[in-house]
């Protein structure tokens, strides 16, 4: 399995401004995705990160809100931007495995929107 | 309504009890993914089954998928302690091309 780290692991911020959130993989991958995980919720899929090309973001998701950069194999980020206290949850990445849907998820970072 | 539902919301067991966890698919599964969540943190993945009738087993952890039912379960053996958290079942579900996670069970293990 990947070891998928995350940064920042939590983060309080004022609404109207802009967070970025990183994931690191240790090893190369196709596929990375940015789940988000609202308080007592499900996980709910953002966007799938391809590398060299643009995200490809799910129903009711916008480049916009959460624009996502994958610049290598290992790495991606997500920006959520203009924040609201709605965008208050946990934002996981993982990593898909082989053709399956097997996932691997980093440890998540926690947003609290003020 | 969610695509994906798990019974039961939540579970307080006694530690050495069994315990079961079902997820219920609306629509065909294709594939069916057990995670566990301890609060606050990431998914650790547990399982994944492909094939109807398909059972594997962990340690004390043991799923069975039912594609006729569409539905899976997870069945924990002398629960302990370690075994508490938040048990997410995801499926590719229909002609998604996604994993669609259930609505997920907090099972707390008392001693």
């Amino acid at each position: 399995s990947a070891v998928i780290s995350q940064k920042p692991s939590r983060d309080i911020c004022q609404r109207g401004t802009s967070l970025t959130i990183q994931c690191q993989v240790d090893s190369q991958v196709t596929m990375m995705f940015w789940y988000r995980q609202q308080p007592g919720q499900s996980l709910t899929l953002i966007a799938t990160a391809n590398q060299g090309s643009e995200a490809t973001y799910e129903s009711g998701f916008v480049i916009d809100k959460f624009p996502i950069s994958r610049p290598n194999l290992t790495f991606s980020t997500l920006t959520v931007s203009n924040m609201s206290p709605e965008d208050s949850s946990i934002y996981l990445c993982s990593v898909g495995r082989g053709s399956s849907y097997e996932q691997y998820f980093g440890p998540g970072t926690r947003l609290t929107v003020t | 309504s969610q695509e994906l539902e798990q019974s039961p919301q939540s579970l307080i067991v006694q530690e050495g009890k069994n315990l079961t966890i079902n997820c219920t698919s609306s629509k065909t599964l294709y594939g069916l993914y057990w995670y566990k969540q301890k609060y606050g943190e990431g998914l650790i993945f547990l399982m994944m089954l492909q094939k109807g009738g398909e059972e594997k087993s962990h340690e004390k952890i043991t799923a069975k998928l039912d594609e006729k039912k569409q539905q899976s379960s997870l069945h924990i053996t002398a629960s302990q302690p370690s075994h508490a958290g938040i048990y997410l079942c995801g499926a590719v579900i229909g002609t998604a091309s996604k994993l669609t996670f259930g609505t997920g069970t907090r099972l707390q293990v008392t001693l």
